[in-house]
């Protein structure tokens, strides 16, 4: 059981929007900054966003991430079929040794 | 532009050894941080071990603690992986991955940003 907790599967529409919540705790989320995984069928993950909502180059605007309290999430707006993918959220939390950890990952459908 | 390449994955019987390596380029290796990250068949990511640049400072998750072994060449441009007493549910795909994480006085901030394609182990009698 990973210590941040995301939802299993999402659904929308292309062209909708859709957010994905990656939910901790104090000792990581609550004080240490987040980022985003996209991992699509058999690639390897891919940073989609650091610090919380920096986007790295080349990702586009469409993914947004955002952080309040204990709890992060990734937006996607104008749902394309290409985003069809597991995303996973990360952190740091300060319990730990090596202090880093993921979440359990989200399954995105774009029906 | 940044490239990493794993190597060495295969087939290994309980309580064998695997040696997983990951081949940089496109960077100047000696500056970064390093992580192996790995994922078990239909599972979600977790962090495996950390190296720092000059590997002075390392890190493991607790699960592969005391059997295995990260270490790094930066004349070769090399990342390494040393695998002992393997359990079947150290069964996965391996990652390299380029680790951005630090630590400022207050927070800490978590950034894998480059990774490689992935090597597969699979521990079975």
């Amino acid at each position: 059981q990973s210590v941040l907790t995301q939802p299993p599967s999402v659904s929308a529409a292309p062209g909708q929007k859709v957010t994905i919540s990656c939910s901790g705790s104090s000792s990581n989320i609550g004080n240490n900054y987040v980022s985003w995984y996209q991992q699509l069928p058999g690639t390897a993950p891919k940073l989609l966003i650091y610090d919380n909502n920096k986007r790295p180059s080349g990702i586009p605007d469409r993914f947004s991430g955002s952080k309040s309290g204990t709890s992060a999430t990734l937006g996607i707006t104008g749902l394309q079929t290409g985003d069809e993918a597991d995303y996973y959220c990360g952190t740091w939390d300060s319990s730990l040794s090596g202090g880093r950890v993921f979440g359990g990952g989200t399954k995105l459908t774009v029906l | 532009q940044v490239q990493l390449v794993e190597s060495g994955g295969g087939l290994v019987k309980p309580g064998g050894s695997l040696r997983l390596s990951c081949a940089a380029s496109g960077f100047t290796f000696s500056d970064y941080y390093m992580s192996w990250i790995r994922q078990a068949p239909g599972k979600g990511l977790e962090w495996v071990s950390y190296i720092s640049s000059s590997d002075s400072t390392i890190y493991y998750a607790d699960s592969v603690k005391g059997r295995f072994t990260i270490s790094r060449d930066n004349a070769k441009n090399s990342l390494y992986l040393q695998m002992n007493s393997l359990r079947a549910e150290d069964t996965a795909v391996y990652y390299c991955a380029r680790d951005r994480s630090y630590c400022s006085s207050s927070s800490c901030y978590t950034e894998f940003d480059s990774w490689g394609q992935g090597t597969l182990v699979t521990v079975s009698s």
